[in-house]
């Protein structure tokens, strides 16, 4: 079957770093999405990656190997509105979405 | 950047009554959009996946008599919730991905329901 674990929660200090993980099995692969949801609110897009290694936008990079079915995001001198959920998604063969159930991120001043 | 407009974002309807929801791509074209319903602190449940011009393809356990999904236009999908229950109270979602390729889904602000 196919599969998107991450972790539940984890809990990170102002100005830190925090490295959310990612591991997936899919029917065939088409990229690896990762997207942050605030309470209440719809999810809104981060990043993507079809190829492996890291891709850095700002604050954030995210990471994929594909043969390893691993990927992870990385959030850089946190803030206090980062915290929210962090959902990893994957595409499978035939573009469908398969979500990951989320990891809540809880920042402590 | 890509938008998706979701409307209305908060809606509070009588049981019985039907609800439509409505999501457009504002500056792209959508053949493929989905629906996804979210109860409080658990994760994106897929509804269905609707394409432009044929039938929505409903997730098992999703009552397609009761989520009508109409997709008739590239930038349009709505979501009508007939004969509503206090129990199809939730937050809907729709999203849409871009036709061309390995664009990211794009998702709308998201519909609260309340159904009394």
């Amino acid at each position: 079957g196919q599969n998107i674990d991450q972790p539940t929660e984890m809990t990170a200090t102002e100005g830190a770093i925090v490295q959310i993980n990612c591991t997936y099995q899919t029917s065939g692969f088409n990229g690896l999405f990762w997207y942050q949801q605030h309470a209440g609110e719809a999810p809104t897009f981060l990043s993507y990656n079809v190829l492996d290694g890291l891709e850095e936008k700002g604050r954030f990079s995210s990471f994929l190997s594909r043969s390893k079915g691993y990927s992870y995001l990385l959030l850089k001198e946190l803030q206090m509105k980062d915290s929210a959920s962090y959902l990893c998604a994957v595409m499978d063969s035939n573009y469908q979405l398969i979500w990951g159930a989320g990891t809540k991120l809880i920042i402590k001043p | 950047g890509a938008v998706v407009s979701q409307h209305p974002s908060w809606v509070i309807c009588k049981s019985g009554t039907s609800v439509k929801i409505e999501c457009r791509s504002l500056d792209f074209q959508a053949t493929t959009m989905f629906w996804y319903r979210q109860f409080p602190k658990q994760s994106l449940m897929l509804m269905a996946t609707s394409n432009e011009g044929s039938k929505a393809t409903y997730e098992q356990g999703v009552e397609k008599d009761k989520f009508l999904i109409n997709h008739a236009s590239l930038t349009l999908s709505t979501l009508t919730v007939t004969s509503a229950h206090p129990e199809d109270s939730s937050f809907y979602i729709c999203s849409a991905k871009d036709s061309r390729d390995n664009s990211p889904l794009h998702f709308g602000n998201g519909t609260r329901l309340t159904v009394t």
